[in-house]
């Protein structure tokens, strides 16, 4: 079945550095691939997302690459702001399913001053 | 409130015993989904519905667990006889389009 991998487990960057948070996922049929930023205690939200037929999505400081070959997707945050440090979880849909998603383990990602 | 709200937001419980909880989606929404979420892990599929029809469900989910979407708006999920292992973050999400948005979450403990 559907499997997605996703690294590193924890990231720490400097403030004003970009951060990248990479995962891989198992069936090529997938096609939509979310990014969720979870702060400690609170819900999931959406923060970009991608779908099978694009290459790259950017809004604003952030940014999704998608590698159909590579079966490989990236999340990228530039100029990082401490706001930003949460867990994010990489997502894909299980083909034949009513967009069901598999998750990535998570990235905890720590922003220094 | 226009997002997706759930009711209660923690619930504390001895094992053994049943307890509800209860989703609203975003009220232009057809499908619903709920998840459980353990610390330090992503959420984990457990049903899926489509209006009223529950549609999809985790082969995780035991018996002891029940979802119910009567009329195709707010959804309940019911767990029977709560054990330890319960204890974990509830979540719902609604869908419009392509994209999930998620509730606050139940917060489970068993004692």
């Amino acid at each position: 079945g559907e499997n997605v991998e996703q690294h590193p487990s924890t990231l720490s960057v400097q403030e004003g550095d970009s951060a990248v948070i990479k995962c891989t996922y198992s069936d090529s049929a997938s096609n939509y691939f979310p990014w969720y930023k979870q702060e400690l205690g609170k819900r999931p939200q959406l923060i970009i997302d991608i779908r099978s037929n694009v290459g790259e999505k950017k809004d604003q400081r952030i940014a999704v690459t998608l590698n159909k070959t590579a079966k490989h997707f990236s999340l990228h945050i530039t100029e990082t702001q401490p706001e930003d440090s949460a867990v994010y979880f990489c997502a894909a849909t299980i083909p034949g399913s009513n967009y069901q998603l598999i998750w990535g383990a998570g990235t905890k990602l720590i922003i220094k001053p | 409130d226009t997002g997706v709200s759930q009711d209660p937001r923690h619930k504390i419980t001895k094992r053994g015993q049943n307890v509800t909880f209860r989703c609203d989606p975003i009220s232009e929404h057809n499908r619903l989904y709920w998840y459980r979420q353990t610390l330090g892990q992503g959420p984990e599929f457990l049903t899926y519905f489509q209006n009223e029809a529950q549609l999809e469900k985790s082969r995780l989910l035991s018996d002891r667990f029940s979802a119910e979407r009567p009329k195709g708006s707010f959804s309940t999920l019911e767990i029977q006889r709560t054990e330890q292992g319960d204890s974990a973050m509830y979540l719902c999400a609604s869908r419009g389009g392509d994209e999930q948005y998620f509730g606050p979450g139940t917060r489970l403990t068993v004692t």
